[in-house]
């Protein structure tokens, strides 16, 4: 069965910074494209980056470009976003997503930049 | 102006077809876009649906019935999801996307009511 589990979200003040994981099982991690989408409470949903398998393509949307990064580790089959000087509009939940066909999703980490 | 407009809202009865619109921005052409279309429920990440450019470029999801299709209306520059059958288990948010210049782009969503 394909899992993606995202951790690594909470309450943090502006200009703080939060590193989120998507661990995954199911499928050959290092032979997919990964992206992180965000969605903010009661509105729709916004992509924030995304990485090759090999870690060579990496994009960003311009909202993030700059204080957010995006790295994989296919030996521990792990997604990464570190996210610095974050700002209330940041605040959302944060899902990793498969390919770029975002075909299958993790059940979300919740991000609250709040002082 | 969004890249991808959607009504905000639609309903039908049950067994009836619903066509989903996903109108793109002047200078944007749909037909040189893959769109992908997806649905949410409250409360769980969104799930793939389907992709489509044409008829001999579109992929069904995993498990996603084939009364689910998509289709393009080039006159109106809009990519349609349609829903036949419509059953109260697909009361939801849909939500279509396209890649644009290496950045995924969504678009505003519908919430499909089953009456």
């Amino acid at each position: 069965e394909v899992q993606l589990v995202e951790s690594g979200g909470g309450l943090v003040q502006p200009g703080g910074s939060l590193r989120l994981s998507c661990a995954v099982s199911g499928f050959t991690f290092s032979t997919y494209s990964m992206n992180w989408v965000r969605q903010a409470p009661g509105k729709g949903l916004e992509w924030v980056s995304y990485v090759s398998t090999s870690s060579s393509t990496i994009y960003y949307a311009d909202s993030v470009k700059g204080r957010f990064t995006i790295s994989r580790d296919n030996a521990k089959k792990s997604l990464y976003l570190q996210m610095n000087s974050l700002r209330a509009e940041d605040t959302a939940v944060y899902y990793c997503a498969r390919t770029d066909a975002f075909d299958m999703w993790g059940q979300g980490t919740m991000v609250t930049v709040s002082s | 102006q969004a890249v991808l407009t959607q009504p905000s809202s639609l309903s039908a009865s049950p067994g009836t077809s619903a066509s989903l619109t996903c109108t793109l921005r002047s200078g944007f052409d749909v037909g040189t876009y893959r769109i992908y279309w997806y649905q949410q429920k409250p409360g769980s990440p969104p799930q793939y649906l389907l992709r489509y450019k044409s008829d001999s470029d579109k992929h069904q999801g995993s498990g996603v019935p084939s009364r689910f299709f998509g289709s393009k209306d080039a006159s109106a520059n809009a990519g349609i999801l349609v829903i036949s059958g419509l059953q109260s288990e697909d009361e939801a948010d849909y939500y279509c996307m396209i890649w644009h210049n290496s950045a995924s782009v969504f678009g505003t969503g519908t919430k499909v009511t089953v009456l």
